[in-house]
């Protein structure tokens, strides 16, 4: 079975700083790995996925995220936060290349300090 | 090119009711996968049609089922309403091959909020 834990439900940060949304996963084959936005009473948006070659994946909105198989993890990061990034994110991981069939994290719900 | 489009945006129903959530899949699509989003969780994978038949299910009880039309849209419906049933419903579309191997990225709809009183 595949699972996901994303450490942190709330995350504050400043206009301007850096934003760290951490993920783990549990997979006992190779993970196809997900992160997505949902924006208040609006459906999920895809940011990044990671399913082979390069592990630093850049997303769209200047978001990116680095698998470590290492540490089993697949943090997303972004240099400089803004205002509109204010959203949950979720991790995923897939059984397959496709992004489907997904099992998320609790979320992290991110909160821009202006 | 239209989206992925749900219906209704918002319903209320009581215990023991029974509910029929819709879903348009995006134009070109061809597999449509159902989630279960309730308040500060995560979505949870419910089940998944392709080609009009059951191509995956999650860990929901049998009084969840659903549908797939010839178009490729899709009726999620539970019976026997429970409270905890509450929830945001979300479809997601994507396009598979011939041989139901390669998917393409698969999109999320805006969702259907169910509250059961």
């Amino acid at each position: 079975a595949q699972s996901v834990t994303q450490l942190g439900s709330h995350v504050s940060v400043s206009e301007g700083a850096l934003v760290l949304l951490r993920c783990n996963y549990s997979s006992s084959v190779p993970p196809y790995l997900f992160w997505y936005v949902q924006y208040p009473n609006q459906g999920l948006q895809l940011l990044l996925k990671y399913t082979t070659g390069a592990t630093l994946v850049k997303g769209i909105n200047g978001f990116e995220a680095e698998f470590k198989k290492s540490e089993t993890s697949f943090h997303l990061t972004k240099p400089s936060a803004h205002m509109s990034d204010a959203a949950e994110y979720f991790c995923a991981v897939s059984p397959n290349f496709g992004n489907e069939k997904l099992t998320f994290g609790t979320g992290t719900r991110l909160t821009i300090i202006p | 090119e239209t989206g992925v489009t749900q219906s209704p945006t918002h319903l209320i129903k009581t215990r023991g009711q029974q509910v029929t959530l819709r879903c348009s899949s995006q134009s070109g699509h061809n597999t449509v996968s159902w989630y279960q989003q309730a308040l500060g969780q995560g979505p949870q994978f419910i089940f998944q049609y392709y080609r009009e038949e059951e191509n995956g299910r999650g860990n929901f009880p049998p009084r969840f089922s659903g549908l797939q039309f010839p178009n490729y849209s899709s009726e999620l419906n539970v019976n026997a309403l429970e409270l905890d049933d509450s929830a945001l419903y979300l479809c997601a579309s994507s396009s598979k091959g011939i041989a139901g191997g390669r998917v393409n990225e698969q999109f999320f709809g805006p969702g259907t909020r169910l509250t059961v009183l």
